[in-house]
């Protein structure tokens, strides 16, 4: 089947200016994950949904950041008031389940802030 | 709070040379770890973890209590074994989400 698919696949903003990342996870897949990918940061985890229970919200950097998971499925990141520091790879992962050891990744949305 | 460490931003050999991609954490746990691995313009996958003790696509890699590592190894390295290789950490089976280590890349050259 399909894997998990992120939209859009590059996206150019000026600071300041909003965006929204979009992501659709394997379906049957209760468990959905964003990290964030930059130079000499590696991967650094930013949220996590499970089911309808309460995401993880841990990871995000700062209030400018948040993610909605519609119906269990599609998840929403939203970075608002974008800085140039906002600007990385953002990739989601969705799993079978929470308890899970694989995630499967999408391709990614490379975010630059100018 | 836990941590993995890649010491390497860089790791480069030459085909058919012997390969360690080194590892490190911090957790006083029982932690399940793994390494995943990006192969230029493909998705972040995993390679293998060590509970299952596999050897996938020739690498290995034991988990050591006592060091607090989880060395990647492979005996003779191959020119598409070039990628960047990410070490993960969760804190046990129950646990979901993984804290990775910010990667070393893998160059194999001919």
């Amino acid at each position: 089947g399909a894997g998990v698919s992120q939209s859009p696949s590059n996206k150019v903003t000026e600071k300041g200016k909003d965006v929204e990342l979009r992501c659709d996870p394997i379906s049957g897949h209760t468990a959905l994950y964003w990290y964030r990918q930059s130079l000499g940061q590696g991967l650094e985890f930013l949220i996590y949904f499970q089911g309808n229970s309460a995401p993880d919200k841990s990871g995000l950097p700062s209030d400018r950041f948040s993610a909605e998971r519609t119906g269990g499925s599609v998840s929403t990141l939203t970075i608002q008031r974008t800085q140039q520091e906002d600007s990385a790879v953002y990739l989601c992962a969705s799993s079978l389940s929470g308890q899970a050891y694989e995630q499967y990744f999408g391709p990614g949305t490379r975010l630059t802030v100018t | 709070a836990q941590r993995v460490t890649q010491p390497e931003k860089l790791l480069s050999v030459f085909k058919g040379a012997p390969v360690e991609l080194k590892c490190n954490y911090s957790y006083s746990g029982s932690p399940e770890l793994f390494w995943y691995v990006q192969y230029s313009r493909q998705r972040l996958q995993l390679l293998l973890r060590h509970i299952s003790r596999e050897s996938i696509k020739g690498f290995t890699a034991d988990l050591n209590k006592g060091e607090t590592s989880f060395h990647l190894k492979k005996p003779f390295a191959q020119e598409e074994d070039s990628a960047m290789y990410y070490c993960a950490l969760r804190l046990n089976s129950g646990y979901s989400t993984l804290t990775f280590g910010k990667g070393t890349m893998l160059l194999v050259s001919p």
